[in-house]
């Protein structure tokens, strides 16, 4: 039984480009939340998919979009990124139906530079 | 907007030694949950807790929720160089979202 899967492990981009980060969530899942952890930080809310559409969102800007897909896998993408996007960013699943606790990722490490 | 604040940061105890670690919420929760976060690794999830008052044990760790639902605590007996880790609390609304605090990040000295 696969877990949450995320791709890439490690990204360097470029201060103004755009980045696309991927999700699988664990089988049986419905529900796809995205999470940014800066160092020494808890994980903060970005937003989260149900059924395909954003149903929740955090206190972040437009540049952070995201899309989730008809067999719940999902994308998160941020445009123009800026120095201080650089965290790991966490994918987490849960199961609507079911009200289940979060199961994580291992996480995208983003670098701006 | 809600926030979920835990206290200490950090701690540093002698193996052996007891180890607790607090959440509070400024807003009335529908549940908590705690995840446990090894260096360099993600979060995995521990327990939840739903019902206020609620106490529930997992061999050394004892994990209590609030009367009033807002507040919440993790303790761990007699800890081990396997408990090193950053412990989460993270709170849910109706809203459906989870609210992470920023962690106490324990360290066990042998």
């Amino acid at each position: 039984d696969a877990g949450v899967t995320q791709s890439p492990t490690h990204l360097i981009k470029t201060r103004g480009q755009q980045v696309t980060l991927r999700c699988s969530p664990k089988s049986g899942h419905d529900t796809v939340s995205w999470y940014q952890q800066a160092l020494g930080q808890g994980p903060q809310f970005i937003f989260q998919y149900y059924e395909e559409e954003e149903r929740q969102r955090g206190n972040f800007p437009d540049r952070f979009s995201g899309h989730q897909f008809p067999n719940y896998s999902s994308e998160l993408n941020v445009n123009a990124l800026l120095l201080g996007d650089s965290a790991l960013y966490l994918c987490a699943s849960s199961s609507r139906q079911f009200n289940s606790p979060l199961h994580f990722g291992n996480g995208t490490r983003l670098t701006v530079t | 907007g809600q926030q979920v604040m835990q206290i200490p940061q950090y701690q540093h105890v002698q193996e052996g030694e007891d180890f607790t670690t607090y959440c509070n919420s400024s807003t009335t929760l529908s549940n908590i949950q705690w995840y446990k976060q090894r260096p360099g690794g993600h979060p995995v999830f521990l327990i939840q807790l739903v019902k206020s008052g609620e106490v529930k044990k997992q061999k050394r760790l004892t994990f209590q929720f609030g009367e009033a639902k807002k507040n919440s605590s993790l303790h761990i007996t007699a800890t081990q160089t396997t408990d090193v880790g950053t412990y989460f609390c993270a709170g849910d609304t109706n809203a459906g979202k989870s609210t992470f605090g920023d962690g106490t990040t324990l360290t066990v000295k042998p």
